[in-house]
């Protein structure tokens, strides 16, 4: 299927440092997703994005997250500043026709 | 309570054989995704349904969007079946999916 690409795999961070997870969606798609999965559990849906602009979001999705896509570039999520409870897998998706495609995550641990 | 409710929540199967997971939804959902977590943690796709059966292989998906439910049917399960597996709806009024909480699938000899 479609490849959704998300850099870096994993990343470390202190508590309180700002945190950039990047997300290449599929070229075509329109509709982007950040969705939250602690080890083991559920995965959450965080937010969703559309031209340019979020849609919906989640209480999963903090004052201190935002997303962008500049200029058609990388869809990203920033954290700012990063919380111990912050520490999980990211995953992005992407949807063209209604059918969302999953990137392979970012594992992100917060110390 | 949850939204989406699956179940069983781990499963144990012998090679060849086959069995269904399930997924109730408390609200209406327009449409249901399933996907195969692998052990690297990757979401695959497996199936894309607004309303019917569709069928893949060993594998194949029902969407009843009036009782509010869909299966996975695996038959003659392989070692690399192993995984987990996760329904996913999308409500009538938002792009987003609710996630069950997973099927643990053990295939083994």
């Amino acid at each position: 299927g479609p490849k959704v690409l998300q850099i870096p795999s994993h990343q470390i961070i202190d508590m309180g440092q700002m945190v950039t997870l990047n997300c290449d969606p599929v070229s075509n798609h329109l509709y982007f997703y950040w969705y939250k999965q602690i080890l083991g559990q559920q995965m959450e849906f965080l937010v969703n994005f559309y031209n340019g602009k979020v849609m919906e979001k989640s209480k999963l999705f903090k004052d201190q997250f935002s997303v962008e896509r500049p200029d058609g570039s990388y869809f990203t999520l920033k954290i700012q500043p990063t919380a111990l409870e912050d520490s999980a897998v990211y995953f992005c998706a992407s949807e063209g026709d209604a059918e969302q495609f999953f990137g392979p995550g970012t594992r992100l641990t917060v110390l | 309570g949850d939204q989406v409710e699956q179940s069983p929540s781990a499963l144990s199967l012998h090679e060849g054989t086959g069995s269904a997971l399930r997924c109730n939804f408390t609200t209406t959902m327009r449409a249901v995704q399933w996907f195969q977590q692998n052990s690297r943690g990757s979401l695959i796709n497996l199936f894309y349904l607004a309303s019917g059966t569709k069928e893949n292989g060993r594998l194949k998906s029902t969407f009843n969007s009036k009782e509010s439910y869909s299966t996975l049917h695996i038959r003659d399960a392989q070692l690399e079946d192993s995984g987990t597996y996760f329904c996913a709806a999308e409500g009538a009024n938002t792009g987003k999916l609710t996630f069950g909480h997973g099927t643990i699938l053990r295939v083994h000899p």
